[in-house]
């Protein structure tokens, strides 16, 4: 089955810098990655996604990036904020036998995203 | 507009005890997903219905878990014979679409077993 890799597992930044986190994935045949952001307490929210036919997704102060010859799809975050401070997860879907897709995730082991004031 | 809730929010089982935990997703929303999420990783998949239909159910661990979905909205899984591995937030979440919708989470029931 599919296998998702994520790095760092902790990162600390000032507020104002950016922050990347990479992740990698086993299987070629996915084809939906996804990022979500959990806070103490609450279930994971997505913060922003992208589909296997783009390269880049941009949204605000967040910004996805997808290799699908390396396998590999990062996020950014510019001009980090203490409120940005949380775990955060990518994820990969793959489609099912038929090569449809009903969503199943598999996720990342999530990063611990601190930003100092 | 209401996202997805579950309850109860926290339960505490004695090792062999059975539990139920419910959720409750967007309504109108056509797949339901339920995950398992161990202290300091990521969520695991354990089950799918489309509609009231359990599409798969590869991930749950074993035979003591149970999910239904009986009308299409309101789901519950069930844990028989709770095991002191099995305590972890169980995570649902529902989309509009099957394959291609964002995915909402609920807030998770937290489940120790003691």
């Amino acid at each position: 089955g599919e296998n998702v890799e994520q790095h760092p597992s902790t990162l600390s930044v000032q507020e104002g810098d950016s922050a990347v986190i990479k992740c990698t994935y086993s299987d070629s045949a996915s084809n939906y990655f996804p990022w979500y952001k959990q806070e103490l307490g609450k279930g994971p929210q997505l913060i922003i996604d992208i589909r296997s036919n783009v390269g880049e997704k941009k949204d605000q102060r967040i910004a996805v990036t997808l290799n699908k010859t390396a396998k590999h799809f990062s996020l950014h975050i510019t001009e980090t904020q203490p409120e940005d401070s949380a775990v955060y997860f990518c994820a990969a879907s793959i489609p099912n036998a038929g090569g449809t897709s009903y969503g199943k995730l598999t996720f990342g082991q999530g990063t611990i995203l601190t930003v100092h004031p | 507009g209401a996202g997805v809730s579950q309850s109860p929010r926290y339960k505490v089982a004695k090792r062999g005890q059975d539990v139920a935990l419910r959720c409750d997703p967007i309504s109108g929303h056509v797949s339901l997903f339920w995950y398992q999420q161990a202290l300091g990783q990521g969520p695991e998949f354990l089950t799918y219905f489309q509609n009231e239909a359990q599409l798969d159910k590869s991930g749950l661990p074993s035979d003591r878990f149970f999910a239904e979905r009986p009308e299409g909205s309101v789901s519950t899984l069930k844990i028989q014979r709770t095991q002191q591995e099995d305590s972890a937030v169980y995570l649902c979440a529902s989309s509009l679409t099957s394959g291609r919708g964002e995915q909402f989470f609920g807030p998770g029931t937290r489940l120790t077993v003691l």
